[in-house]
């Protein structure tokens, strides 16, 4: 079934680990984004990109770093978490279609930095 | 630089009422725009797009170029509607939202 998956969907992990975010999507899409949202808060477009080996910063300044080596693989990476990473991050994909775009959204995952 | 303006944090209705989130942006180009829905524990989910001209679950936006607006209406508020709406704009390859309207629906 086509869909977008993140993982893990809750992590708890202490100050100065490295951790990393997985993305993926089966839906074939060109374009994935990650956001960054506390609970009913605003979303904050941290990273994006248009395809294989293209990322760009979003509007919200974030020490994460990503890669796309793959289309359908879009993992975001802390070198160092800090008590300020806690939050939810959102990855989503979308395609052009025509005029029609539409974004889909994974599970999210909640980090918890302690 | 592209911006999405949804000046309203919490939207109080009761079931039958009518209902209206607001929705303003801007950007130099021609934008696409969407609202997005998030209920309770379930993914963001999109709610309609303004290049369809759709109504969704009785909802309706409107695309008023000269006020570069985008409202989100809907007439007669269901308390399966409590949820968080978000305004979002697709422009230079970014999709950007808006801060979110939590609306509340009462019986």
């Amino acid at each position: 079934e086509a869909d977008i998956y993140q993982t893990p969907r809750y992590l708890v992990i202490g100050t100065g680990k490295k951790i990393t975010l997985e993305c993926s999507q089966t839906m074939g899409h060109d374009k994935m984004y990650w956001y960054q949202q506390d609970p009913g808060m605003e979303l904050h477009l941290i990273h994006y990109s248009y395809g294989v080996n293209s990322t760009e910063k979003g509007d919200l300044s974030s020490e994460s770093t990503v890669s796309r080596i793959r289309t359908e693989h879009f993992p975001l990476t802390l070198e160092s978490a800090r008590p300020s990473h806690t939050s939810q991050y959102l990855c989503a994909s979308s395609a052009y279609r025509g005029q029609a775009t539409e974004a889909f959204f994974g599970q999210g995952t909640r980090l918890t930095v302690v | 630089a592209q911006r999405v303006t949804q000046p309203e944090k919490l939207l109080s209705v009761f079931k039958g009422a009518p209902v209206e989130l607001k929705c303003n942006y801007s950007y130099s180009g021609s934008p696409e725009l969407f609202w997005y829905v998030q209920y309770s524990r379930q993914r963001l989910q999109l709610l309609l797009r303004h290049i369809s001209r759709e109504s969704i679950k009785g909802f309706t936006a409107d695309l008023n170029k000269g006020e570069t607006s985008f409202h989100l209406k809907k007439p007669f508020a269901q308390e399966e509607d409590s949820a968080m709406y978000y305004c979002a704009l697709r422009g230079w390859g970014k999709l950007q939202f808006g801060a979110g309207t939590q609306v509340v629906v009462t019986p």
